[in-house]
């Protein structure tokens, strides 16, 4: 079964700091890897989809690297802002077409 | 990316009842799922709703506590049946999209059910 796992659990930083969330996941055979962010009590947006055979995607000030041998992610926010202030997931797609989410990370970006 | 439109957004429910959260999407999806969310936790798949047959529940899931239907490609209601508040949860869609967005997921708004 593919365990996924995030770390940290939390992150407050002052605006303007680079973050860094962190996802592994155990098993490598996946179909591909997906971030969203939570606001609170809200449903999941897409932030990032990397496909096995990528190394990377890029959105504006997001990046998101995978590493499948080594089964991990990370994902990376430029310059923060308070408005990034949510819950990340990090969802690992099987090759039955489920995904697996991690608990997550919440951020809080201090003004 | 597909748009999904969730209903009820929020309930509040009397322990024994019954709810029904429906599930639009504005373009035909082959994959549909239902996810739980429970308080302070990650998101749980409780099955995956198929086209013209019944859903595939995961381990711990069972039909007669959740039955699902999926009458076309674009839509897909989940109901929880006989609430406790051990239900109180946010439950979520989310479908599968095709080659023009990747084969990503998107998901619908919730509904935060809270059983009394």
């Amino acid at each position: 079964k593919q365990e996924v796992t995030q770390i940290p659990a939390a992150l407050s930083v002052p605006e303007g700091e680079n973050l860094v969330l962190n996802c592994s996941f155990t098993d490598s055979a996946i179909y591909n890897l997906q971030w969203f962010r939570q606001d609170p009590g809200k449903g999941l947006t897409s932030l990032l989809l990397i496909q096995s055979s990528q190394r990377e995607q890029t959105s504006g000030r997001l990046n998101a690297s995978l590493d499948k041998s080594s089964g991990r992610s990370t994902l990376y926010i430029a310059a923060s802002q308070p408005g990034d202030s949510a819950t990340y997931l990090c969802a690992v797609v099987t090759n039955d077409y489920k995904l697996s989410f991690g608990a997550g990370t919440t951020v809080t970006v201090r003004a | 990316s597909a748009v999904i439109s969730q209903k009820p957004s929020r309930d509040i429910c009397q322990r024994g009842t019954s709810l029904t959260i429906q599930c639009q999407v504005d373009s035909q999806v082959t994959m549909m799922f239902w996810y739980r969310q429970q308080p302070g936790q990650s998101l749980t798949l409780i099955a995956t709703a198929n086209q013209g047959s019944e859903a595939t529940y995961e381990s711990g899931f069972v039909i007669d506590k959740f039955p699902i239907s999926r009458p076309n490609l674009t839509f897909s209601t989940l109901t929880v049946s006989n609430m406790s508040p051990e239900d109180s949860s946010i439950y979520l869609c989310s479908v599968r999209g095709g080659a023009g967005d990747n084969y990503g997921y998107t998901f619908g708004s919730g509904t935060r059910l809270t059983v009394v």
